[in-house]
């Protein structure tokens, strides 16, 4: 199966701050990445797809790039509602595995 | 308004049985793959399986492949998750979720949970 790494396990940032988040697989997918937000108790929601297309009604603070291994999560502005955790998965294969996450914590 | 609810979760010991159910509406069921995912408590989202549009392709994890079988009723808007043989580590939230294929996973259903317990 595809791993997905993500890094880092947590962040630390600032209201209006700009944050990246990095994903990589462990062998080429294509641009067959899509990035998720979850909220405590809540189930993911959809944010990127096809490694930089924004999800309908995103806003466009959010950004993704990358293909083959290397991906990242752009967040331009942080919010008050973006301290949360973020999630990449790969759809390359139909066994769509998900890195481990990423933790936004206010600083 | 496209809809995913999820139904069965349940307290059982380990060695037992579960049948997940996840009802969908608000669009084409039989148009989509369809995806079980799972979040075990304090921990990351877990892919557990998926099946194609028509039933006919299923793919697994390998910590559920032949414990658990996805399985689907397109007559019926429905989506199922039968679990055998559970283990403590199976306790999670488990989510059913639209595939849409090159336009990733969405929506998601609002999880159920299961707890195995001895």
């Amino acid at each position: 199966d595809i791993q997905m790494t993500q890094s880092p396990s947590t962040l630390s940032a600032s209201v209006g701050d700009r944050v990246t988040i990095t994903c990589r697989a462990s062998q080429s997918i294509s641009s067959w990445l899509a990035w998720y937000q979850q909220k405590p108790g809540k189930a993911p929601k959809l944010l990127i797809y096809k490694a930089s297309s924004l999800e309908s009604g995103v806003p466009s603070r959010f950004s993704g790039s990358g293909s083959g291994t290397e991906f990242t999560l752009t967040i331009s502005s942080l919010q008050p509602d973006d301290f949360q955790t973020y999630y990449c998965q790969q759809y390359n294969s139909p066994q769509r595995t998900f890195g481990q996450g990423t933790k936004v914590e206010i600083k | 308004e496209v809809q995913l609810v999820e139904s069965g979760g349940a307290l059982v010991q380990p060695g037992e049985s579960l049948r997940l159910s996840c009802a969908a509406s608000g669009f084409t069921f039989s148009d989509y793959r369809m995806t079980w995912v799972r979040q075990a408590p304090g921990k990351g989202l877990e892919w557990v399986a998926s099946i194609k549009q028509d039933g006919t392709e299923k793919y697994y994890v390998a910590s559920a492949r032949g414990r658990f079988t996805i399985s689907r009723d397109n007559a019926q808007n429905s989506l199922y998750l039968q679990m055998n043989s559970l283990r403590a580590e199976d306790t999670a939230v488990y989510f059913c979720a639209r595939d849409r294929g090159p336009g990733g996973t969405s929506p998601w259903g609002q999880g159920t949970l299961v707890t195995v317990f001895s």
